[in-house]
């Protein structure tokens, strides 16, 4: 079945440096790659996303790459600050749009003043 | 415009008990997922629901049945609860590829 692959499952960084999330995924038939940010005891909220027919995409400090050959999608967040300190998960659907999200374990990401 | 809405916040049931959870999709959007997330993973998607009927089922029993009504909103049903259940229960709802949560709901089984 579907499988997503999140490393590292932890994460800490000095304010100011950069952190890299990475996930690889089992199905070459997958087409959407969103990216959420769940602070504790929050919901869930989408930062980003990308789909197949892209390389990367970028939105202020946070950018995603996807290597379709490689079946790997990674998170970048540049000029990290405390308030980027949560959990952060991947996902990916195969299918049309509105299909189901199989997600990663997550990382905990701390950034540290 | 409000967003994703789900009720109640906290329910706490004894094993055996049946329970009913809540949600309404963000205005305009007509897709309603159930996704179950345990202690320190990521969310498990139950089913999704398109008008009025479940469209796609995760890997979960038949003890997980839903609805959802012609305003777009859902409810999630869990029968028979066991310990293991115990879980926060996100919906999502969506109009495209975009999925957006709401808050949850915690359910503990004792």
């Amino acid at each position: 079945g579907e499988n997503v692959e999140q490393h590292p499952s932890t994460l800490s960084v000095q304010e100011g440096d950069s952190a890299v999330i990475k996930c690889t995924y089992s199905d070459s038939a997958s087409n959407y790659f969103p990216w959420y940010k769940q602070e504790l005891g929050k919901r869930p909220q989408l930062i980003i996303d990308i789909r197949s027919n892209v390389g990367e995409k970028k939105d202020q400090r946070i950018a995603v790459t996807l290597n379709k050959t490689a079946k790997h999608f990674s998170l970048h967040i540049t000029e990290t600050q405390p308030e980027d300190s949560a959990v952060y998960f991947c996902a990916a659907s195969w299918g049309g749009s509105n299909y189901k999200l199989t997600f990663g374990k997550g990382t905990l990401l701390t950034v540290n003043p | 415009d409000a967003g994703v809405t789900q009720s109640p916040t906290h329910l706490i049931k004894t094993r055996g008990q049946q329970v009913t959870l809540r949600c309404s999709p963000k205005s305009g959007h007509d897709t309603v997922s159930w996704y179950q997330q345990a202690l320190g993973q990521g969310p498990q998607f139950i089913f999704q629901y398109y008008e009025e009927e479940e469209r796609q089922r995760g890997n979960f029993p038949d003890r997980f049945s839903g609805h959802q009504f012609p305003n777009y909103s859902s409810e999630l049903n869990v029968n028979a609860l066991l310990l293991g259940d115990s879980a926060l229960y996100l919906c999502a709802s969506s109009e495209g590829y975009e999925q957006y949560f709401g808050p949850g709901t915690r359910l503990t089984v004792t």
